[in-house]
Parts: structure tokens; C-alpha cells; sequence
């Protein structure tokens, strides 16, 4: 009972498809966040989520969108994937605890061809 | 943005053996915390120090924060091959809602 889920675990693209992956979480946080973590380069913020409807942009945010439309899920869109974004994505929740850390999905590997 | 800075980058050493890994920023934190990344995983939260100086134990980990919350490091006494992963550090610094993530420390523990 892992409490986050990402939805697909691995997908392959073509450059120029719209790709959405999918973050589903049970333990009712407020904050989500989508990470990529890319060799030498560690964990990039992308995009979080404060509440329903209410997002921001992190460091790389540049060609990504996102939606929360419901508590337990949050919506990571590459409008045009690029193989640039080949990554490994990590979606992460929190609660609004100062103490609390995250608690991780097992990450999407998407491969953009 | 704060810079956290992992040292080393890569470490491999024989079962059994003692090591430390460092998480160094030029920024002042708020709290630190230590993950711990397993192949094809996330990463898996190992603890939070909020107080300067703050030594914490977790078996055998010993994780400790600079007295002027400026870098903090990890010590890993006995080290078994369980214990290989990838090292994160995270700062928290003013709103918490965002941290920032070092690049990591990849530990192997040879049997």
C-alpha cells in the first residue's frame, strides 16, 4: 500500500507527441510535485501544487504543464515531447508538515525517440 | 536556488568498512534531510534535522547538522551491501513547500 502511484512506469514517444503521465496519491496531501532526475543533474523541480487548481512553476518548467483537478491526482503534460525530456520522472507528495519529508512514487522512465 | 553540494560523487568500498558523505551549501537551511535511492525506486526519506549541531542515530547511520546550518553529514559505521544506493541530501530553506535536492552521493558496499 504504496499511498502514490505513477501511472504509466515506462513509455516510449515519438518527438512532437503530447504525453500525459499521472500521479495518484491516497494519503490525502495538499502538496504534490512533479520531479526529473537526469544524471549529473540530480532532482528538478517541475512543476507543485498547493491545492486543487492551484500550481507553480519550479526550475525547469519549460515545455511541461500541469492539473490538479482532484486532491489525489496531478497531471504532468509534455505538450511536445522533445528528446530533451527524456528522463525519469518522480511525482511526490507531502504534507504541510515543517518536519515531514517527502514520500515518492517509483518514478516514470519515458524515452522520447 | 540554493547549491547543495554532494561529496564524493561516487564511493565503493568493502563490506564492513566506515564511511561519511557530506551535503555542503553556502545558503543558511532551515532543516536538512537525508534519502536513500534504490535502482528503478524513488527515493525513500530517511530523516530530518532541524537543529544546528543535531546529531541523529538510525541504527547504524549517524546523521549530523552543522552547528551554523550550513552543511550536514551522514556516517555509515559497518557498512553492509544493503546500505548501497544513491545518497540524497534535501535542504528546506523559508517556505517549505519547495526543497532543493543535491546530486547525490552512489554508494556500493562490495560483499
Amino acid at each position: 500500500d504504496a499511498g502514490i502511484t505513477q501511472s504509466p512506469r515506462h513509455k516510449v514517444t515519438e518527438t512532437g507527441t503530447p504525453v500525459t503521465l499521472r500521479c495518484h496519491q491516497t494519503e490525502n496531501h495538499r502538496y504534490m510535485y512533479w520531479y526529473r532526475q537526469d544524471p549529473g543533474h540530480g532532482l528538478r523541480l517541475i512543476h507543485y501544487s498547493y491545492g486543487v487548481k492551484d500550481t507553480d512553476k519550479g526550475e525547469v518548467s519549460d515545455g511541461y504543464s500541469v492539473s490538479r483537478s482532484k486532491t489525489e491526482d496531478f497531471l504532468l503534460t509534455l505538450e511536445s515531447a522533445t528528446s530533451s525530456q527524456t528522463s525519469v520522472y518522480f511525482c511526490a507528495i507531502r504534507s504541510g508538515s515543517r518536519d515531514y519529508g517527502y514520500t515518492f512514487g517509483s518514478g516514470t522512465r519515458l524515452t522520447v525517440v | 536556488t540554493q547549491l547543495l553540494e554532494q561529496s564524493p560523487q561516487f564511493l565503493s568500498i568493502q563490506e564492513g568498512e566506515n564511511l561519511t558523505v557530506y551535503c555542503n551549501s553556502s545558503s543558511v537551511f532551515s532543516s536538512l534531510q537525508w534519502y536513500r535511492q534504490e535502482p528503478g525506486e524513488g527515493p525513500v526519506l530517511l530523516v530530518t534535522v532541524v537543529t544546528g549541531g543535531e546529531v541523529k542515530k538510525l541504527k547504524r547511520l549517524t546523521f549530523q547538522f552543522g552547528d551554523a546550518r550550513k552543511d550536514s553529514s551522514l556516517h555509515i559505521t559497518a557498512a553492509q551491501p544493503g546500505d548501497t544506493g544513491l545518497y540524497l541530501c534535501a535542504a528546506l530553506s523559508g517556505g517549505y513547500q519547495k526543497v532543493t535536492f543535491g546530486t547525490g552521493t552512489k554508494l556500493q558496499v562490495i560483499p
